[in-house]
């Protein structure tokens, strides 16, 4: 069973610039979550989807949103990026219902904002 | 709004002592708690979970938790050490029952000498 893939792992962008960073979970599960990852904050949730809907949200500005598809796919988009936006960004995959699913991570994204 | 405190940032055994990882956490409902860890560049795995029933919960690689509802704790244990246990373990609280959506503490670095 393939796992959670993320496309593209590295990314160099500009301030101001806006980026879009794609995740496909594993076959079968419905739920995405995003995750950015710094050395200063850690580990610090963005945002949910279950079956195309936002079921939960992080404490993240409006820059940062995300969307799924269909075929559970997710992608999430960065408008406006800031230097503090460099991070590695994290998705997990999981079957989404019942009750403390496992999460799967993808191996992530590196993006770097100059 | 749940939390949680994961006390040292880096710890160090030999191989073959007692791992011991503290972790703290902050609910206002039952807590679903989660141990990931994250080997270098790569994406996280789950080590255990604990949801309902019993409080003492067993893991892959041989570690365990105990959860402790007095004392607001969810310490990470294994009882020898390898060298491939050298990762940066993070404790985790679900925001919702689905366990999709985690606040994770800031991790903490295990370090494993011969």
């Amino acid at each position: 069973k393939a796992g959670v893939t993320q496309t593209p792992r590295y990314l160099i962008k500009t301030r101001g610039q806006q980026v879009t960073l794609s995740c496909s979970p594993i076959s079968g599960h419905r739920s995405v979550s995003w995750y950015q990852q710094t050395p200063g904050q850690g580990l610090q949730f963005l945002f949910e989807y279950f079956s195309e809907t936002q079921r939960n949200k992080g404490n993240f500005p409006g820059r940062f949103s995300g969307r799924q598809f269909s075929n559970s796919r997710s992608e999430m988009n960065v408008s406006t990026l800031e230097l503090g936006d460099s991070a590695l960004y994290l998705c997990a995959s999981s079957l989404g219902q019942g009750f403390g699913n496992e999460q799967f991570f993808g191996p992530g994204t590196r993006l770097t904002v100059l | 709004a749940q939390s949680v405190t994961q006390l040292g940032s880096h710890v160090s055994v030999s191989e073959g002592a007692l791992v011991l990882l503290r972790c703290n956490y902050s609910s206002s409902v039952p807590p679903y708690l989660f141990w990931y860890v994250q080997y270098p560049n790569q994406g996280l795995q789950l080590l255990l979970k604990y949801t309902t029933g019993a409080t003492l919960v067993k893991g892959i690689n041989g570690f365990e938790a105990e959860f402790k509802k007095s004392e607001t704790s969810f310490h990470l244990t294994k009882p020898s050490a390898h060298m491939s246990d050298a990762a940066e373990y993070f404790c985790a609280v679900s925001v919702d029952q689905a366990g999709t959506a985690l606040i994770f503490g800031k991790g903490t670095t295990l370090s494993v000498s011969s």
